[in-house]
């Protein structure tokens, strides 16, 4: 199967910083990759999806001024968390596939903490 | 929007034992997939199935796209096995959108 890397996988930051999150589609190129939300005990969520070369589109309810996406290249796509605050602690996992009727696979999944 | 519904919500199962797992959506797929969660949070993909039959080793998984479920088996369940299935979908033209998530089935398994 595909290989999707997520960097990294904890991180503990102060309220008020910002925490980026790499989103790596290691053997593959992907114009497409989502980005997901987990609180405990709940499924996943779509967040959003980035768009290699052009704007992300967000899910309804999520702010793109805080959760900034960059989809630079056709492997790499970031999710930075603007000034954190403790009620974005969650997890956050990124996902890609080869093409559009194909499996899709994810990243290992990044749990953040804001304290 | 699509519905996924995932049956049991939780399974307490003794080790060696047999299950069944379910999920219903409520409007074709172009894309099936289940996962098994771990306990550090990876997805780990189970099967990728819009339609069919397949099995890997003690896992086995059907979906009868015409009726919109599709069924998860577990056989001689290990302690291993714990933690979360989820199925996911594609709606049908929305080819190359993302996966609409159950809620999952919890599953324990214990020695």
């Amino acid at each position: 199967g595909a290989v999707v890397s997520q960097h990294p996988s904890r991180v503990i930051c102060k309220s008020g910083t910002s925490v980026k999150i790499e989103c790596r589609s290691l053997d593959f190129q992907a114009t497409t990759m989502f980005w997901y939300r987990q609180f405990p005990k709940q499924s996943l969520m779509l967040m959003a999806t980035s768009n290699e070369g052009s704007k992300a589109t967000y899910e309804q309810g999520v702010e793109k001024d805080k959760f900034l996406i960059n989809h630079a290249s056709l492997t790499l796509s970031t999710l930075t968390v603007t000034s954190a605050h403790p009620e974005d602690s969650s997890f956050y996992i990124c996902s890609a596939r080869r093409g559009l009727d194909t499996e899709a696979f994810f990243g290992q999944g990044t749990r953040l903490t804001v304290v | 929007g699509i519905q996924v519904e995932q049956s049991p919500p939780d399974l307490i199962l003794q080790e060696g034992a047999n299950s069944t797992l379910r999920c219903n959506f409520s409007d074709s797929v172009n894309n099936l997939q289940w996962f098994h969660q771990n306990p550090w949070g990876q997805l780990i993909n189970l099967f990728y199935i819009p339609s069919g039959t397949k099995q890997n080793g003690r896992l086995s998984a059907t979906t009868v796209a015409t009726e919109r479920y599709s069924l998860l088996y577990i056989s001689s369940s290990q302690t291993t096995d714990s933690g979360v299935y989820f199925c996911a979908v594609v709606p049908r033209n929305q080819a190359g959108t993302a996966l609409i998530f159950g809620k999952g089935t919890t599953l324990s398994v214990s020695s």
